[in-house]
């Protein structure tokens, strides 16, 4: 079975630019939740998605946004990238209500 | 406001001796993940832990939870060069979810 699968790998962007950023869940998975981890930090809490709805928010400023689509895919849209935007952005896939998520491999985010 | 702290954030061990990992939490919740991660991958579950008193081993590595005191450890058991990596806790809460800052495992023969 195909795990949770992200695109690009890896992305350079310039300061002030906009980016999108793409997660597949697992066959089954409704709900998507995104995670910022800068380098050397534990991940942070960007968004949940479910059923297409918001469920959860981080603190995170208004230029990160997200959406998921009826096939449960998932876009995080970042605009006017700063240079602290650098990080790996990982998303995870689970089953609405359960406790066990899954890891995609990540987007390696460099800002210059 | 949800705060999660691991200690100590790094950590160098021999191979064959036993050492723990501690995580304190300041929320109610329950429900505590342990997460690997190597150099440049992404996380790994180890264990979800859902009450008081949850004990879960797998092969050399055995996590805790007390939701009294909460704290969770991860302990390591005669450790080998394979465990080195960074390894996380977190605790859900209201659709979100804190790590901690990770700690660093290196494991020397």
């Amino acid at each position: 079975d195909a795990g949770v699968t992200q695109s690009p790998t890896h992305l350079i962007k310039t300061r002030g630019q906009h980016v999108t950023l793409r997660c597949s869940p697992i066959s089954g998975h409704k709900s998507v939740s995104w995670y910022q981890q800068v380098l050397g930090q534990g991940p942070q809490f960007i968004f949940q998605y479910y059923e297409k709805e918001e469920r959860g928010r981080g603190n995170f400023p208004d230029r990160f946004s997200a959406r998921q689509f009826p096939n449960y895919s998932s876009e995080l849209n970042v605009n006017a990238l700063l240079l602290g935007d650098s990080a790996l952005y990982l998303c995870a896939s689970s089953f609405w209500g359960s406790y066990e998520q899954y890891f995609g491999p990540g987007t390696r985010l460099t800002v210059t | 406001e949800l705060k999660v702290e691991q200690n100590p954030l790094f950590l160098s061990m021999q191979e064959g001796k036993n050492y723990t990992i501690y995580c304190n939490y300041s929320t109610t919740s329950d429900r505590l993940y342990w997460y690997r991660q190597d150099p440049g991958k992404s996380l790994e579950s180890l264990f979800v832990l859902l009450s008081n008193g949850a004990v879960k081993q797998e092969g050399r590595l055995m996590a805790s939870l007390d939701t009294k005191a909460r704290l969770s450890t991860l302990h390591i058991t005669a450790a080998v060069h394979d465990l080195s990596a960074t390894y996380f806790c977190a605790v859900s809460d209201n659709n979100d979810m804190r790590f901690g800052a990770g700690t660093r495992l290196t494991v020397k023969p």
